[in-house]
Order: structure tokens, then C-alpha cells, then sequence
């Protein structure tokens, strides 16, 4: 297990069309998370799972967004009717979850253009 | 509602000069504190956390809880520490929020 992996690497789409990201979380992690980065600024916070029951979602995300982790394993992150304001990049971690599992560990994120 | 706030976007320091780097906190219970570094090209990865109270690579925070604050330091800034660091804030359920993130520019 080389840690989370996240595809694609980067996505060009036009406005208006649908894009999905794919994380495969470190295999005994049962927590994942998804967020957001845009240049020069931290991440933020999107939504995040405790194996398959998604536990919140950011009240500022629009309903274009959803995501799953539907066998509590991957997860997908899709977002409809892209707008150029989604362009950003999508970071997926994952974490034991458990009081010594706090560490979140990082993909390296899917970049999104929309044109 | 948890918040964390890094009031300086940039910190530039000389080699061998001490750093601190700033984080204050938002949250109503007694939350977990971290600090993540990004170093160039480099995924996002956990610095240290506070209930472990480590030195990692010659970094130290303490959390104070009157202040609510986390501030990150070290003694002597060497010029790989040049990254971005971010603090975050793991509340209930292990909802974790991050600041804006510092970048630190260690001269030569």
C-alpha cells in the first residue's frame, strides 16, 4: 500500500459538464475525508465518512456536489454542472479514526480546470 | 462552529534565526490540535500533534487554552524548513479544520 491515491491527477473540463474524483484511501483507514484548496488558501473542510455512513457535509458546498463511499472502501467525489469557481484542488485523506489514529494521511489531490 | 485562524500568510526569517509561527483557535470543547507541513511538490503530512508534546525536527507547540492558542516554534529556522504549515483543529467526531496556512521563507 503506497498510501491514499487520488485519480485522475487533473481534470480539464468545460463549464456546465459533470466531473468525478476517485480516492482510494489507506486500506485499514475506516475515516475519509474530502476537501477543497484554492491558491492561498488552507483546506477546506468539504465532507467526510466513517466507513460508509457519511458523518457531515459543509453547509457551503451547493447540492452540485456529492459525494460516496459506498463499500466504506473508495470513495468518489462528483461534482454536476461544473461552474469556473470549482476550479480548485481536491484533496482526499484518510485516517484510523481511532483516539491513536488522528493523523490524517494525504493524497496528492485532483486538480480541477473548468474553462 | 471550530475555526482556526493563521494570521500571517508569509514569514520570512534568516538561517539560525528562531520562528514562530502563529495559530489561534475557535472551538467550545476540548479539541486536538495539529500542525501539518507541505513541503514543495510534496503531499500535505501530519508535523505534530499536541497531545503527543514531541519535537519534530526541532519544532515544538504548546497549546494554551486561556490564549486558545497553538503556536509553532523553533529555535534555530534551518532552510529546509521552508514550507507551508498549516494548523488544524480536530473537533467532535474528528471533524478536522485547517487554517489558511503560513509560508515560511528561510534566507540563507
Amino acid at each position: 500500500d503506497t498510501g491514499v491515491s487520488q485519480n485522475p491527477r487533473h481534470k480539464i473540463t468545460k463549464r456546465g459538464q459533470n466531473v468525478t474524483f476517485r480516492c482510494d484511501p489507506i486500506s485499514e483507514h475506516n475515516r475519509l475525508y474530502w476537501y477543497r484548496q484554492t491558491l492561498g488558501q488552507g483546506p477546506e473542510f468539504l465532507t467526510y465518512f466513517q466507513n460508509e455512513a457519511q458523518l457531515e457535509k459543509s453547509r457551503l458546498l451547493s447540492d452540485r456536489f456529492s459525494a460516496e463511499r459506498p463499500k466504506g472502501s473508495f470513495s468518489t467525489l462528483e461534482i454536476q454542472r461544473t461552474e469556473q469557481g470549482d476550479s480548485a484542488m481536491y484533496l482526499c485523506a484518510s485516517s484510523l479514526g481511532d483516539l491513536n489514529g488522528w493523523e490524517l494521511f494525504f493524497g496528492e489531490g485532483s486538480r480541477l480546470t473548468v474553462l | 462552529a471550530q475555526r482556526v485562524t493563521q494570521p500571517e500568510k508569509l514569514l520570512s526569517v534568516f538561517k539560525g534565526a528562531p520562528v514562530e509561527l502563529k495559530c489561534n483557535y475557535s472551538y467550545s470543547g476540548s479539541p486536538e490540535l495539529f500542525w501539518y507541513v507541505q513541503y514543495s511538490r510534496q503531499r500535505l503530512q501530519l508535523l505534530l500533534r499536541h497531545i503527543s508534546r514531541e519535537s519534530i525536527k526541532g519544532f515544538t507547540a504548546d497549546l494554551n487554552k486561556g490564549e486558545t492558542s497553538f503556536h509553532l516554534k523553533k529555535p534555530f529556522a534551518q532552510e529546509e524548513d521552508s514550507a507551508m504549515y498549516y494548523c488544524a483543529l480536530a473537533g467532535g467526531y474528528q471533524k478536522v479544520t485547517f487554517g489558511t496556512g503560513t509560508k515560511l521563507q528561510v534566507i540563507p
